[in-house]
């Protein structure tokens, strides 16, 4: 069984871009979680997807985004792109419909380098 | 407001000794606690969770011990084992008004290292 699959690993943009990741979560799995990883604040959780709906969302500013596909995969959009965006940003998918009560299994992450 | 906290950002334990990390949560709402660990350069891997209606979750090596009054949790890994080096992360749940817990609350995570 396929693990929790994140596009592309590595990625360096400029100040003022934009940028879209993938996550491809485990068969079966309908939820979606997104998580933004920094060495000063940790993992801080951005939003949560389940069927197409974001059913949860993080204390982000609105320049980050998401959506959810009919086949469970999730992208994660930021505009206007700053330096303290830098980041490992993770996904994490679960079974669990009523949320993550369950364990979540997460990808290796999307690592996002801003200059 | 960091509401769940592991006030150690590293831990040195001998092989073969126990290692005992650490959390505080502030928020009297989480009612279901998870640990994960983590490699460098791979996504945290879930290790043992514990709700709010027990103290103590054990899973072979791994025990979690729950203190609601003093919202506090510990893992303890015994025997510690070279290949248990890695960065440890306590996160908790909440349900919102529906009833359910949609997202999880981490802490920094704390570095151990067993040393051979």
């Amino acid at each position: 069984k396929a693990g929790v699959t994140q596009t592309p690993r590595y990625l360096i943009k400029t100040r003022g871009q934009q940028v879209t990741l993938s996550c491809s979560p485990i068969s079966g799995h309908r939820s979606v979680s997104w998580y933004q990883q920094t060495p000063g604040q940790g993992l801080q959780f951005l939003f949560e997807y389940f069927s197409e709906t974001q059913r949860n969302k993080g204390n982000f500013p609105g320049r980050f985004s998401g959506r959810q596909f009919s086949n469970s995969r999730s992208e994660m959009n930021v505009s206007t792109l700053e330096l303290g965006d830098s980041a490992l940003y993770l996904c994490a998918s679960s079974s669990s419909t009523t949320g993550i009560y369950t364990e979540a299994f997460f990808g290796q992450g999307t690592r996002l380098t801003v200059v | 407001d960091q509401q769940v906290k592991q006030n150690s950002p590293s831990l040195s334990v001998q092989e073969g000794r126990i290692s005992i990390l650490n959390c505080d949560y502030t928020n009297s709402m989480f009612d279901y606690f998870l640990w994960y660990k983590k490699y460098p350069a791979e996504g945290p891997t879930f290790l043992i969770s514990i709700s709010s209606i027990k103290d103590k979750n054990e899973d072979g090596r791994f025990t979690v011990f729950l203190n609601k009054s003093a919202k506090h949790l510990s893992l303890h890994i015994v025997p510690s084992q070279p290949g248990d080096s890695a960065v440890y992360f306590c996160a908790a749940s909440a349900r919102n008004s529906g009833g359910s817990n949609y997202k999880l609350t981490f802490g920094k995570g704390t570095l151990l290292t067993v040393n051979p």
